[in-house]
């Protein structure tokens, strides 16, 4: 069984980078199949597509939030990483991981989601 | 991309049945069918329950159903139960290669 678990700071003073990892277990994040994404959610707020990373390193980014997002992987650990600078009170979320399967055009695997809270 | 449209609540009574709609325009929800419905009940992360507008996940009960008319794509859960209160949003893939969601929408059962 698939499982994803997001790790970082929960707390990122503002103008700062935010850094979180989402640890894959139970699957290659080298699978051709699949790519992964970042998405996050205000409190009390809807969803929000951050970006996501496809198996050959390809990304693509929510155009609100580009120039200021980066999404890489490490495949000897199997995980990925999400970089957001220059944050505000804005991006206190929840900010969940979640795996796409390609072709289907869905997330199929979430996980828990960790709060980052932009504060100083 | 805005996000897609749904409506803010929806409620109805064990055994009923609800829809929720998604709509976006005739150049996304219109001309793909590459949404996706996700349950969200409160304080955890949201669930697939339909893909590809009307296809089901394993394990997901076949109370919920989805379908797609011109713009708007369509969530039905029927015979309601007291689990499946929760907050729904719909995504759509975008010719962009990018990823929007819905505004959400809050299922009561009264």
């Amino acid at each position: 069984q698939l499982q994803l678990q997001e790790s970082g700071s929960g707390l990122v003073k503002p103008s700062q980078t935010l850094s979180l990892t989402c640890a894959v277990s139970g699957g290659s994040i080298s699978s051709g199949d699949y790519s992964w994404s970042w998405i996050r959610q205000p409190p009390g707020k809807g969803l929000e597509w951050i970006g996501y990373i496809y198996h050959s390193g390809s990304t693509y980014y929510n155009p609100s939030l580009k120039s200021r997002v980066t999404i890489s992987v490490d495949r000897s650990k199997n995980q990925f990483s999400l970089k957001l600078s220059s944050v505000t009170a804005a991006d206190t979320a929840v900010y969940y991981c979640a795996r796409e399967t390609e072709l289907l055009w869905t997330f199929d695997y979430w996980g828990q989601g960790t709060l980052v809270t932009v504060s100083s | 991309q805005s996000a897609l449209t749904q409506p803010p609540s929806v409620s109805g009574s064990p055994g009923q049945s609800v829809t929720i709609s998604c709509t976006g325009t005739s150049s996304d929800v219109g001309s793909y069918n590459r949404v996706s419905w996700y349950q969200q009940p409160p304080g955890t992360a949201p669930k697939l329950m339909i893909y590809e507008v009307s296809n089901r996940p394993s394990g997901v009960p076949d109370r919920f159903s989805g379908s797609k008319s011109g713009n708007t794509a369509s969530l039905t859960i029927s015979g309601l139960q007291a689990e499946d209160e929760a907050d729904y949003y719909c995504s759509l893939y975008t010719s962009s290669s990018t990823y929007v969601f819905g505004t959400g929408t809050k299922v009561t059962v009264l």
